[in-house]
């Protein structure tokens, strides 16, 4: 059981946006900001958005995320067969003083 | 570039203890923290602990307290995880992550992992 819940799966078709819900409580993404990271198959997790919204070099502005309260989200614009992936939403947790992490949401490009 | 390479496959019996290395290159070793991270097969990611290779101060999730170690060797800029009394369900692959940032601001504590490296399969089995 995770201490952010995700969805466990996701889906849209080619050019559509898709959007991946991240909940959390006032410890964690009440308190702190949010990364997200993208897994695609058979390789280890890559910075997609640190600090609530912002993307490192080299992310395409079809992945934007947001924060509101103690709930986060990833938005994908534009969806593309390479984006097939699992997402996973991070924050500090000022109760547990330990980094925790969601679930996972399985994306699939129809 | 920056890159964290890590050492290879391990096969381990239950009760022992594994080391896994994770060797930075690219940026100041001792400028940011290493953070671990596992992941069982087909399950989502765990977080372990950070270790800040300056001062070799660590922090390790409650989980773990008292079976995970976290060291380095500054003069060859890796990074440790030690995991002992191994039990099958620590059958999982091992990443380690640089942290950056990692400051409490006006938005809370903030920190990121980038980059990660390549991960190491440890395999517990009788």
């Amino acid at each position: 059981q995770s201490v952010l819940t995700q969805p466990p799966s996701a889906s849209g078709t080619p050019g559509q946006r898709v959007t991946i819900s991240c909940s959390g409580s006032s410890s964690n993404i009440g308190s702190n900001t949010v990364n997200w990271y993208q897994q695609l198959p058979g390789t280890a997790p890559k910075l997609l958005i640190y600090s609530n919204n912002q993307r490192p070099s080299g992310v395409p502005d079809r992945f934007s995320g947001s924060k509101s309260g103690t709930s986060a989200s990833l938005a994908i614009s534009g969806l593309q067969s390479e984006d097939e992936a699992d997402y996973y939403c991070a924050a500090w947790d000022d109760s547990l003083n330990g980094k925790v992490f969601g679930g996972g949401t399985k994306l699939t490009v129809l | 570039q920056v890159q964290l390479v890590q050492s290879g496959a391990e096969v381990k019996k239950p009760g022992a203890s594994v080391k896994v290395s994770c060797k930075a290159s690219g940026y100041t070793f001792t400028s940011y923290d290493i953070n671990w991270v596992r992941q069982a097969t087909g399950q989502g990611l765990e977080w372990m602990g950070w270790m800040n290779p300056n001062s070799g101060n660590t922090g390790y999730a409650q989980k773990f307290q008292g079976r995970v170690t976290m060291t380095r060797n500054t003069s060859i800029s890796t990074a440790y995880m030690e995991l002992s009394s191994l039990r099958s369900e620590d059958t999982a692959v091992y990443y380690c992550a640089r942290a950056l940032w990692g400051y409490y601001d006006s938005s809370g504590y903030t920190d990121w992992f980038d980059p990660w490296g390549q991960g190491t399969l440890v395999t517990v089995s009788s």
